[in-house]
């Protein structure tokens, strides 16, 4: 299958520091590309939906102005944690399909910890 | 309003007792369920897309069905390697997946 890859892995940062995490796809381009957030034993839940060339489109309760996301590219979306403080401590994962409406591929997911 | 409701939560089996786990779901046209595998500290890993009810598909010892309302993912002699979460997520309009909580399946040696 298709290979997206996350960077970092795993982040620990000081309250009110700013984080950046990068999704890449690999082998394909993606023009829509979707950042998740996980909390322990709970599923997986959508942030935002990140669309090259134009503004990301953010779920309801998802503040758009603390998880910037910017996709300049066709294979690189980033999500970056502002101001970030430890209720956003948090597995993040990114996801993108090859073509639309068919199986989404996941990056490895970044563990933050914010401190 | 979308749901996607998995059961059981977790599901211990002995290696080689097979059992099948459940993902019911209630959407507004449905354009794809999916059933991915997550093992801890990962991101899901594909596994398989059901498209209409009455589809079946199978992977080694994974086989996953689709109705109208709900999915099975059975599971044939399962080993221990099999242990992992498993997540049913639903795609409707736009997109994106809508995912169910998961079941948590261990497999004792």
């Amino acid at each position: 299958g298709a290979v997206v890859s996350q960077h970092p892995s795993w982040v620990i940062c000081k309250s009110g520091t700013s984080v950046k995490i990068e999704c890449r796809s690999l082998d394909f381009q993606a023009t829509t590309m979707f950042w998740y957030r996980q909390f322990p034993k709970q599923s997986l839940m959508l942030m935002a939906t990140s669309n090259e060339g134009s503004k990301a489109t953010y779920e309801q309760g998802v503040e758009k102005d603390k998880f910037l996301i910017n996709h300049a590219s066709l294979t690189l979306s980033t999500l970056t944690v502002t101001s970030a403080h430890p209720e956003d401590s948090s597995f993040y994962i990114c996801s993108a399909s090859v073509e639309p409406n068919t199986e989404a591929f996941f990056g490895q997911g970044t563990r933050l910890t914010v401190v | 309003e979308d749901q996607v409701t998995q059961s059981p939560e977790a599901l211990r089996l002995q290696e080689g007792e097979s059992s099948s786990l459940n993902c019911s779901y209630t959407v507004s046209g449905l354009r794809g369920l999916f059933w991915y595998r997550q093992d801890p500290g990962k991101g899901p890993e594909f596994l398989f897309t059901l498209y209409s009810a009455g589809e079946e598909k199978e992977k080694e010892r994974l086989k996953a069905t689709l109705t109208k309302k709900e999915s099975f993912l059975h599971i044939t002699a399962p080993k221990p390697e099999d242990s992992a979460t498993y997540l049913c997520a639903i795609q409707a309009g736009a997109n994106n997946l809508f995912f169910g909580t998961g079941t948590r399946l261990t497999v004792i040696p």
